[in-house]
């Protein structure tokens, strides 16, 4: 079956522009996470949705990131007035709760990524 | 907090050579322990997983073993093939919620024929 998807698979901006990316998860995965990995570094945590609600915002850097997602489907992370700093790989991650509410034995799939560059 | 710590690269192995890719963690319970590996041009996809002290996760000849008592989960495997070049991430997931994930920086592999 289809992975998660992410597009654009890369973007270059200017800096003070906004930039929406956006998320597939795979069918059915009623989690959703978005992580930023900068050049050299690990997986930065950003935001965790169950279904549309987002329990987790604990990783969004600044009030300039914001993120959505439509039911248990599609996500869009928001980043406004975007800066360099903001340069980075953005990952997506779905997963499927086990049958008896274990998230931590969950896995996490993982899109290809969005490259974001911002000049 | 919840922090991963692995060994830094890059590493530089010949073909059929033993690896080890160490990994320690910090966290406040009794975390899932995760080894994820990222092929070049490809997404990140999970290797092996553990979740429980003692347990031991494998898969394609890797193996990773959850040591309590060291906080550790140091990926092994025993001969290293040209094709398990690769970035190895290793990860633990949140002990409270299991919501969130905490990833170590990656440690790079190249086997070498």
């Amino acid at each position: 079956g289809a992975g998660v998807s992410q597009s654009p698979s890369n973007k270059v901006t200017e800096k003070g522009k906004d930039v929406e990316l956006r998320c597939d998860p795979i069918s059915g995965h009623t989690a959703l996470y978005w992580y930023r990995q900068r050049l050299g570094q690990g997986l930065e945590f950003l935001i965790y949705f169950q279904g549309n609600s987002a329990p987790d915002k604990s990783g969004l850097p600044s009030d300039r990131f914001s993120a959505e997602r439509t039911g248990e489907s599609v996500s869009t992370l928001t980043i406004q007035r975007t800066q360099q700093e903001d340069s980075a790989v953005y990952l997506c991650a779905s997963s499927q709760v086990p049958s008896g509410g274990e998230f931590l034995a969950a896995t996490q799939y993982f899109g290809p990524g969005t490259r974001l560059t911002v000049l | 907090g919840n922090s991963v710590t692995q060994m830094e690269g890059p590493v530089t192995l010949s073909e059929e050579a033993f690896l080890t890719i160490n990994c320690t963690y910090t966290a406040t319970g009794y975390p899932s322990l995760f080894w994820y590996v990222q092929y070049p041009g490809e997404g990140l996809q999970l290797l092996l997983k553990a979740t429980k002290a003692d347990d031991k996760g494998s898969n394609k000849g890797f193996e990773a073993t959850y040591r309590k008592e060291t906080t550790s989960f140091h990926l092994e495997k025993g001969s290293v093939q040209v094709s398990d070049s690769a970035v190895y991430f290793c990860a633990l997931s949140d002990p409270v919620t299991g919501n969130q994930f905490y990833f170590g920086t990656g440690t790079s592999l190249t086997v070498i024929p």
